[in-house]
């Protein structure tokens, strides 16, 4: 079955700081693959999402490339702020594993101290 | 402005009694669907539906029940056979039922047990 591992939190940064969120994925078929982020009390909304092998997705300096050659979609920022502390949460859809509904990760909260 | 409402924000259940989460979109979305988020969990998925009058079991369906009369109206019902029901429930939509599709998530609910 299709399966997303994100690296556990919390990450904490200083404002400015280079962040990476490490997500690998299992999945029968070719997924697509997102990255979701939740602000404290708040609902998921999306931020970035690619759909084949070696698309970027990227959005307010968010950055993952799709790689399948090993199995990644890690998000990188270059200079993050205190207004990126949220979960960010790692998922993929493959309708191959039986479902198009999003496999999510367990999410991952990134703390940035100013 | 087009979205997702959610309501009540904060919802306290006695034991033993059936309490009922309100889901409505206003996007013309034909799928709607049903999340309970616990900490350190990810998204886990209760119940979805495709369209109108018709909904499928998730993953931790057993203690909920839904309904699908209308199609900006999807009401998760977490009844007393639920006997963990506390969380914060989330609730989505998406344009259609294809891979890659984004999910759209109102603010969430967050049922405590009194």
């Amino acid at each position: 079955g299709n399966s997303v591992t994100q690296m556990e939190g919390p990450v904490t940064l200083s404002e400015e700081a280079f962040l990476t969120i490490n997500c690998t994925y299992t999945a029968t078929g070719y997924p697509s693959l997102f990255w979701y982020v939740q602000y404290p009390g708040e609902g998921l909304q999306l931020l970035l999402k690619a759909t084949k092998a070696d698309d970027k997705g990227s959005n307010k300096g968010f950055e993952a490339t799709y790689r399948k050659e090993t199995t990644s979609f890690h998000l990188e920022k270059g200079s993050v702020q205190v207004s990126d502390s949220a979960v960010y949460f790692c998922a993929l859809s493959d309708p191959s594993g039986g479902s198009y509904i999003p496999t999510f990760g367990r999410g991952t909260s990134l703390i940035v101290h100013p | 402005d087009g979205g997702i409402t959610q309501s009540p924000k904060y919802l306290f259940r006695k034991e033993g009694q059936n309490v009922t989460l309100s889901c409505e979109q206003n996007l013309n979305h034909d799928a709607m669907y049903w999340y309970r988020q616990d900490p350190g969990q990810g998204l886990r998925l209760i119940y979805y539906s495709q369209i109108v009058n018709d909904f499928q079991k998730g993953d931790i369906a057993e203690g909920y029940s839904v309904s699908r009369e209308k199609k900006e109206s999807f009401p998760l019902t977490v009844t007393s056979a639920q006997k963990n029901p506390t969380a914060f429930y989330l609730c989505a939509s998406s344009i259609g039922s294809g891979q890659g599709e984004t999910q759209y998530f109102g603010p969430g609910t967050r049922l405590l047990v009194l």
